[in-house]
């Protein structure tokens, strides 16, 4: 366990479900973030959250929509996806945004959309 | 924007041969990190590099960040089969809000 944990592990949804995914840590860090790892890309960040408040929204589409309800707890909420959204979708925490701070990743949610 | 190109893409070495993964930045860097991912796993932080030629080891790694802040290294010394995985590095630029930007990675694959 990295102390970073990501529920489910693994989720397959049609395009016209609605799903959520989730992820907590308890290493007292206050930035969390999402990431999305597709094969033979670079990790892409999508989200950021620094001190529960979003900092980051790196063009992502609508259908994808993220809540942090405190520190600890990071969701985010699908809805109406594509096949080309199926990827490794990664929860990663922080002391707090910004320098000098390694990320503690979660072991991720493998998602398949068909 | 920012971007951190990585070569090789690939390796695969024998083991006990050493291993470098070469990390290369479009614009001047405020610190630069290493990660690697086991295959099947997530990505795991090694370690952070902030001042210019800074050098740092960890057992048979050894991390490099160059002069003028803009590429790095990780060298592998006598690589084991438990060295297998990706290796990304990522950057941060200043005036970015500080993004960690990642690269593609480099897939380490060890034939014992």
């Amino acid at each position: 366990e990295t102390g970073v944990t990501q529920t489910p592990r693994h989720l397959v949804m049609g395009m016209t479900n609605k799903k959520s995914l989730k992820c907590e840590q308890h290493l007292g860090h206050n930035a969390m973030y999402w990431y999305k790892q597709s094969a033979k890309k670079p990790l892409e960040l999508m989200f950021v959250y620094n001190f529960k408040e979003q900092t980051e929204n790196n063009s992502v589409p609508s259908r994808f929509s993220p809540e942090c309800p405190n520190s600890s707890h990071l969701f985010l909420h699908l809805h109406t996806l594509q096949p080309e959204d199926s990827a490794l979708y990664l929860c990663a925490s922080s002391p707090a945004d910004g320098d000098n701070y390694g990320y503690t990743f979660g072991s991720g949610t493998r998602l398949t959309v068909v | 924007g920012q971007q951190v190109m990585q070569i090789p893409q690939y390796q695969h070495v024998q083991e006990g041969e050493d291993f470098t993964t070469y990390c290369n930045s479009s614009t001047t860097l405020s610190n630069i990190q290493w990660y690697k991912q086991r295959p099947g796993g997530h990505p795991v932080f090694l370690i952070q590099l902030v001042k210019s030629g800074e050098v740092k080891k960890q057992k048979r790694l050894t991390f490099q960040f160059g002069e003028a802040k803009k590429n790095s290294s990780l060298h592998i010394t006598a690589t084991q089969t438990t060295d297998v995985g990706t290796y990304f590095c990522a950057g941060r630029r200043r005036g970015s809000n500080y993004k960690l930007t990642f690269g593609k990675g480099t897939l380490l694959t060890v034939n014992p």
